[in-house]
């Protein structure tokens, strides 16, 4: 089975900080991405990354960063956390190369900014 | 552009009931169509996707949708609804053909079951 792992499943943080959120992926797909999850609006992509150091803005891209310097890793960057970026993170993974292959997801970190 | 539309973002069923889950999807080309599962403090989960071949697609759990062009639906079933069914249920939606492999997802459907 894929596994893919968050690094946090709780995570509190003061406004302003820099934040690191941390995915790692144990089935060598080429596909991973950043969602946030709130309540009524789904889930709204952040960004994805197709390659190691290939990297897409999503629909909500603003204020985050991304970086993938290695295959199985894909970490999130709040550059400089705000209140309205409390929310339910969560990190998925793909295969490449057809677009049936179905997303796998960690278990989310749900991050409070104080 | 691709967009989903869940009718209902609470449905509540008794136990044993016959569970309808609604799915609507806008697309101008062939659609590959998902349903995930998310329990309480746990990541998505596949229940079941649509690619191309049999419109109706069985899942896990006992769970099965049907993909209707003319209707843009692809709504999700269960006969006879348990406790452990209690969940969210996301539709989502991604293009065949493009350059990227996004999917688009519902707002998401609340399940209760009641005893």
């Amino acid at each position: 089975d894929v596994k893919v792992t968050q690094s946090s499943r709780y995570l509190v943080k003061r406004t302003g900080e820099k934040v690191f959120l941390e995915c790692v992926q144990d089935m060598d797909h080429e596909n991973m991405f950043w969602y946030r999850q709130d309540p009524g609006l789904g889930l709204r992509l952040i960004y994805f990354s197709y390659d190691v150091k290939m990297k897409e803005k999503g629909d909500i891209p603003e204020g985050y960063s991304v970086s993938r310097e290695k295959k199985e890793r894909f970490s999130l960057i709040l550059e400089s956390a705000s209140t309205n970026q409390t929310s339910m993170y969560l990190c998925a993974s793909s295969l490449a190369g057809a677009f049936n292959q179905p997303q796998h997801f960690g278990d989310g970190t749900r991050l409070s900014i104080l | 552009a691709q967009s989903v539309t869940q009718l209902g973002s609470h449905v509540s069923v008794s136990e044993g009931a016959l569970v309808l889950l609604r799915c609507n999807y806008s697309s101008s080309v062939p659609p590959y169509l998902f349903w995930y599962v998310q329990y309480p403090n746990q990541g998505l989960q596949l229940l079941l996707k649509y690619t191309t071949g049999a419109t109706l697609v069985k899942g896990i759990n006992g769970f099965e949708a049907e993909f209707k062009k003319s209707e843009t639906s692809f709504h999700l079933t269960k006969p006879s609804a348990h406790m452990s069914d209690a969940a969210e249920y996301f539709c989502a939606v991604t293009l065949s053909g493009g350059s990227n492999y996004k999917l688009t997802f519902g707002k998401g459907t609340l399940l209760t079951v009641n005893p």
